[in-house]
């Protein structure tokens, strides 16, 4: 099993639309948690972080189940300029980042 | 800061064939990481380095591939001799302490193994 599972997707979705990711991760010592954003050839860059009690950064909410241990990332009102991978990503202390493997969001007009 | 340079960006080589590619992270970044992608397995961490030092090589796939840091702005990850499976894009990437919202990625290596 890898540590950090997500659906690949593709998701499509029209503009406008509110489209949820989810993630689930293996090892229960897991510290930190992130979504990282790959667009098409580039390099990943963070999105944002994740915290214990939801966070919101504009249009984007990443929430964290500790117990389940499952991640989500909510994005409202789709932009064309939202379409690309992203990535879940979790940490323990002292080591490096995990990722998953990428949810692909193509959003259209 | 220039960010986190990688060179090659491209490289296309031979099976069998010596292949070298660089990085230069942060200047002051004391952690330094060296990632491959690929569609099948996804962001795959091979080795890091604290402090020029080795801390974590067990995502190394075998002994074809070595890495060194031997100063704060510099390191290498060599693949000898190279194969077609090792067609991937590789990743340096740096950051200050281990924390994840710190990584900063160079632009990547596409390597294609024929």
């Amino acid at each position: 099993r890898k540590e950090v599972e997500q659906d690949p997707g593709p998701f499509n979705v029209p503009e406008g639309a509110t489209v949820a990711f989810n993630c689930t991760y293996s090892n229960s010592a897991s510290q930190s948690f992130f979504w990282y954003r790959q667009d098409c050839r580039k390099e990943p860059k963070l999105l944002m972080s994740v915290y214990s009690s939801g966070n919101e950064d504009g249009r984007f909410t990443a929430q964290l189940n500790r117990a389940s241990q499952y991640i989500s990332l909510l994005i409202r009102d789709s932009k064309l300029s939202d379409s690309a991978t992203y990535l879940c990503v979790v940490n323990q202390a002292g080591t490096a980042l995990i990722f998953g493997k990428g949810t692909t969001l193509s959003v259209s007009s | 800061d220039a960010g986190v340079i990688q060179s090659p960006r491209h490289e296309v080589t031979e099976m069998g064939q010596e292949v070298t590619l660089r990085c230069k992270p942060i200047s002051g970044h004391d952690y330094l990481f060296w990632y491959r992608q690929t569609m099948m397995r996804g962001l795959e961490l091979l080795i890091y380095f604290n402090n020029n030092v080795p801390i974590d090589d067990s995502g190394m796939p075998e002994d074809r591939f070595s890495a060194k840091m031997p100063n704060a702005s510099f390191s290498t990850l060599k693949i000898q001799p190279s194969e077609p499976r090792d067609s991937a894009v590789y990743f340096c990437a740096s950051s200050l302490g281990t924390g994840g919202a710190g990584y900063t990625f160079g632009s990547g290596t596409r390597l294609t193994v024929v």
